[in-house]
């Protein structure tokens, strides 16, 4: 099957600080990928789609200066946490389906594991 | 309000048992997906479904479009299935409403 990977898989750094996470599509191509959170003991949360070449589209509730999402080539989206505060800490994972839209099978990153102290 | 509703919750099951983990969704969809995570984070996608029934070697997903039910079973299930089951929906657009998943334990 498809691969995504994720980099890197775990950070930690100190409040204040800017933390970017990459997800890259390796077998594939992705004019879309999805960008999703997930705290300990609950379920995924969709925080918003990136799209190759415009802007991305985020979930109500997320910030849109917070988490800067740029899906700069096909293969490549990052999501960057902006002045990073320990409540961000979080578990974030990227997916990417291999058709158009979430209509079709995602594969999904092995996630970043992020403390911010 | 959930969306999307597991249960059970958690589930213990000795090795060779079959199991069933239930979805319900109260949206109108036009996929259901059932995702596995393993201990580690990392998801794997088992199915996407749209209407019927779907079979990976142990693994059988079904999907009731009237009822808004879909179910995931396990045939001979083995301690290596110890995992979060997530029911997943997609109703319109770019849209993910998720379950709160199923912990799945088997024991030797």
């Amino acid at each position: 099957g498809a691969v995504v990977s994720q980099h890197p898989s775990w950070v930690i750094c100190k409040s204040g600080t800017s933390v970017k996470i990459e997800c890259r599509s390796l077998d594939f191509q992705a004019t879309t990928m999805f960008w999703y959170r997930q705290f300990p003991k609950q379920s995924l949360m969709l925080m918003a789609t990136s799209n190759e070449g415009s802007k991305a589209t985020y979930e109500q509730g997320v910030e849109k200066d917070k988490f800067l999402i740029n899906h700069a080539s096909l293969t490549l989206s990052t999501l960057t946490v902006t002045s990073a505060h320990p409540e961000d800490s979080s578990f974030y994972i990227c997916s990417a389906p291999t058709g158009a839209g979430v209509r079709n099978e995602q594969f999904f990153g092995p996630g970043t594991r992020l403390t911010v102290l | 309000k959930n969306e999307v509703e597991q249960s059970p919750q958690n589930l213990t099951a000795q090795e060779g048992e079959f199991i069933t983990i239930n979805c319900s969704y109260s949206v109108g969809i036009s996929a259901l997906h059932w995702l596995q995570q393993h201990p580690g984070g990392g998801i794997v996608s088992l199915f996407m479904l749209s209407s019927g029934k779907k079979k990976h070697g142990r693994l059988i997903a079904t999907i009731n479009i009237q009822e808004k039910h879909s179910s995931l079973h396990i045939t001979a299930s083995h301690p290596r299935d110890s995992a979060v089951y997530i029911c997943a929906v997609t109703p319109t657009g770019n849209q993910f409403y998720f379950g709160t998943g199923t912990s799945l334990t088997v024991i030797p």
